[in-house]
């Protein structure tokens, strides 16, 4: 079936830590999406990611699209209480000429300050 | 640039009662994603339009959902009759491209209870 998995599930860090996560699939993707989520709201975009190999950064937040299409990396560096949230991943799974906006299960993230 | 809006953002209905969510996608975006999460579970995408035809809605429990996207503009997604099960977030999200341009952005959402 078509899956996306996430580790790990949960972290608990000290504030200043960096913070490492990633997100594999099941079939090749040629879109990756990382999102934050915040209770009570819904999912942010943060980073977007279309080739393979690709590194992006926004602020602290780096992401990279693995080579074989198949797995991405979300790391933040030197973490602040405001990061607390759920990490998502999220890929287009393909069917024909159409596409599925699929999310992984998160990661759930808390700083200590 | 005005975000994805979504109404109510809070209903609780008894079981068997029915339901409706209101979605106006950001302006331009031809895609309008419904997206079910329940507590600790990442969103489940429920019906995916493209302009007002469906692309997806294999996941959507078609004999007490329903959703419509008129016009290609707002969207409304109706549970009849509403079981214990549906309590989640309902989330509504667009994007702007059907081709390979496919970040989607998300409302606040509609946290439903049903009792």
């Amino acid at each position: 079936g078509q899956q996306l998995n996430q580790s790990p599930q949960s972290m608990f860090i000290q504030e200043g830590e960096d913070v490492s996560m990633n997100c594999t699939s099941s079939s090749i993707f040629n879109t990756w999406l990382w999102y934050k989520q915040e209770p009570g709201e819904g999912p942010v975009l943060l980073i977007a990611l279309y080739k393979a190999g690709e590194l992006t950064s926004n602020g602290r937040l780096t992401a990279q699209f693995g080579i074989t299409r198949k797995d991405s990396f979300l790391n933040i560096s030197a973490s602040i209480p405001s990061d607390v949230g759920i990490y998502f991943c999220a890929g287009p799974f393909s069917g024909g000429s159409n596409y599925k906006l699929t999310f992984g299960k998160g990661t759930l993230l808390t700083v200590n300050p | 640039e005005a975000g994805v809006a979504q109404s109510p953002r809070y209903k609780i209905i008894e079981k068997r009662q029915s339901v409706a969510f209101w979605c106006n996608p950001i302006s331009g975006h031809a895609t309008l994603y419904w997206y079910q999460q329940i507590l600790g579970q990442g969103p489940k995408l429920l019906i995916q339009f493209q302009n007002n035809g469906v692309v997806d809605d294999s996941q959507l429990p078609k004999d007490r959902f329903s959703a419509e996207r008129l016009k290609g503009v707002d969207s409304t997604l109706k549970i009849q009759p509403a079981k214990l099960e549906d309590s989640a977030v309902y989330l509504c999200a667009s994007s702007f491209g059907t081709g390979g341009y496919r970040e989607a952005f998300f409302g606040q959402g509609t946290r439903l209870t049903v009792v």
